[in-house]
């Protein structure tokens, strides 16, 4: 199985700060990595698929690079709803595996 | 639009089996697949399985693959998720969620609401 892991695992920041997150595979999984941002009591949300490609809707402040084994989001202003936990997710073989999620809070 | 809307909240004691439902609208459900993902209180995110709604194929991990039944009704677009031999482990929000295209390897965009199963003496 494909482990997945993320760093950090939580951060506190303020609205209009630059913030990243990374997340890293066990082994190659080229560029089929996917990130959710979830509130509590809500259902994931997709951000980003296939390692850069943002979702219609989602704000251009979000934005996801990488390929390989490492990734990154980043947040390039950050609002107030940007409060919330991020998961990364592979999806280059089963079983599909998140990462631990990264809390981003004030 | 595309909605997915799961059963209610369930309680079972250790030992028993659950199956939430997911009834699904606004597509061609027999074009994609519908993975199941869950949730313990204050915990990650993990994947339970996918299965083509076009065909039933199954892809299950391995450590759920002995206690899991995924099965899809094409006549109402519904897709449900059996779990058996419950324990206190397994109590957690079991989401059902749709792939993009037919293949489990894939991306999920849409996201039923979510079924909350309580596992308690």
């Amino acid at each position: 199985d494909i482990q997945m892991t993320q760093s950090p695992s939580s951060l506190s920041a303020s609205v209009g700060d630059r913030v990243t997150i990374s997340c890293r595979a066990s082994q190659n999984i080229r560029g089929h990595l996917n990130w959710y941002q979830q509130t509590p009591g809500n259902a994931p949300k997709l951000l980003v698929s296939d390692a850069s490609s943002l979702q219609t809707g989602v704000p251009s402040r979000f934005s996801g690079r990488g390929s390989g084994t490492d990734f990154t989001l980043t947040i390039s202003s950050l609002q107030p709803e940007d409060f919330a936990t991020y998961y990364c997710q592979q999806s280059y073989s089963t079983p599909l595996t998140f990462g631990p999620g990264t809390r981003v809070d004030v | 639009q595309v909605q997915l809307v799961q059963s209610g909240p369930e309680v079972r004691k250790p030992g028993a089996s659950v199956k939430v439902s997911c009834k699904t609208s606004g597509f061609r459900f027999s074009n994609f697949g519908v993975s199941w993902v869950r949730q313990a209180p204050g915990q990650g995110l993990e994947w339970l399985g996918w299965i083509s709604a076009k065909t039933g194929t199954t892809n299950y991990p391995q450590n759920f693959q002995a206690r899991i039944t995924m099965t899809t009704d094409t006549s109402t677009a519904t897709a449900y998720m059996e779990l058996r031999g419950l324990s206190s482990d397994d109590t957690a929000v079991y989401y059902c969620t749709r792939a993009s295209y037919d293949l489990p390897m894939d991306f999920y965009a849409y996201w039923g609401q979510g079924t909350l199963v309580s596992i308690s003496a």
